[in-house]
């Protein structure tokens, strides 16, 4: 049971760029959710699924887009890479009360 | 909209009990939370709170709600260096879950 996982780990990108991060979980989880940590901000919301088929917007999804095609992966996308997010990328997945993260994605765009 | 806020560092020694504070706007919210980051890692889970109760207790960690101040707080008793980490506070249904900006927590001998 591996939980959450992320891929990749790390990830440098030039301006206009374009990459997708995976997230995959083995919990069976209904929910997932894609976040951006900065320095002094916490955890923001990019873009969340509440099942198979289904994503919704967070707190800041421009410039994000995401697909859950498969109950167990949600991939988040940057279509054109921007300086501004430069970021450590969190995955989760919940059940009732808990939310489960993977180790994270830092990604910095130059 | 909702916020969280909290103090960004806390210093303790080792022994000593911490306490790290938490403020919200949310009164509507169910749960209350307390996330723990390692250096590398992703969050963790620490405890949670319904928002029907004053007091939670977990071996070496106590939570108080006070709803009236909206104010959260989580204490940690005999802490080791093992609890140099940052802790987050959150509010707000699992799925649409407001994090505060975390407090770095440094423990010294």
């Amino acid at each position: 049971n591996a939980g959450v996982t992320q891929t990749p780990k790390f990830r440098v990108l030039k301006t206009g760029q374009s990459m997708t991060l995976l997230c995959a979980q083995d919990m069976n989880h209904e929910y997932m959710y894609w976040y951006r940590q900065d320095p002094g901000m916490g955890l923001r919301l990019i873009h969340y699924s509440v099942g198979e088929g289904t994503t919704a917007k967070g707190e800041v999804p421009d410039g994000y887009n995401v697909s859950r095609l498969k109950k167990q992966n949600f991939l988040l996308g940057l279509e054109s890479a921007a300086p501004s997010q430069t970021s450590v990328y969190f995955c989760a997945s919940s059940r009732q009360y808990e939310q489960y993260f993977g180790p994270g994605t830092r990604l910095t765009v130059t | 909209g909702e916020d969280v806020e909290q103090s960004l560092f806390l210093s303790v020694r080792e022994g000593d009990s911490s306490v790290i504070n938490c403020t919200y706007t949310d009164s509507s919210s169910t749960y209350l939370y307390w996330y723990k980051q390692e250096p590398g890692a992703g969050l963790q889970l620490l405890t949670y709170i319904f928002s029907n109760m004053d007091m939670k207790q977990d071996q070496r960690l106590t939570v108080l709600l006070n709803k009236k101040d909206k104010h959260l707080s989580l204490r940690i008793a005999d802490t080791q260096t093992g609890d140099s980490a940052i802790y987050f506070c959150a509010e707000g249904p699992t799925d649409k879950l407001i994090f505060g900006t975390g407090t770095r927590l440094q423990v010294f001998p």
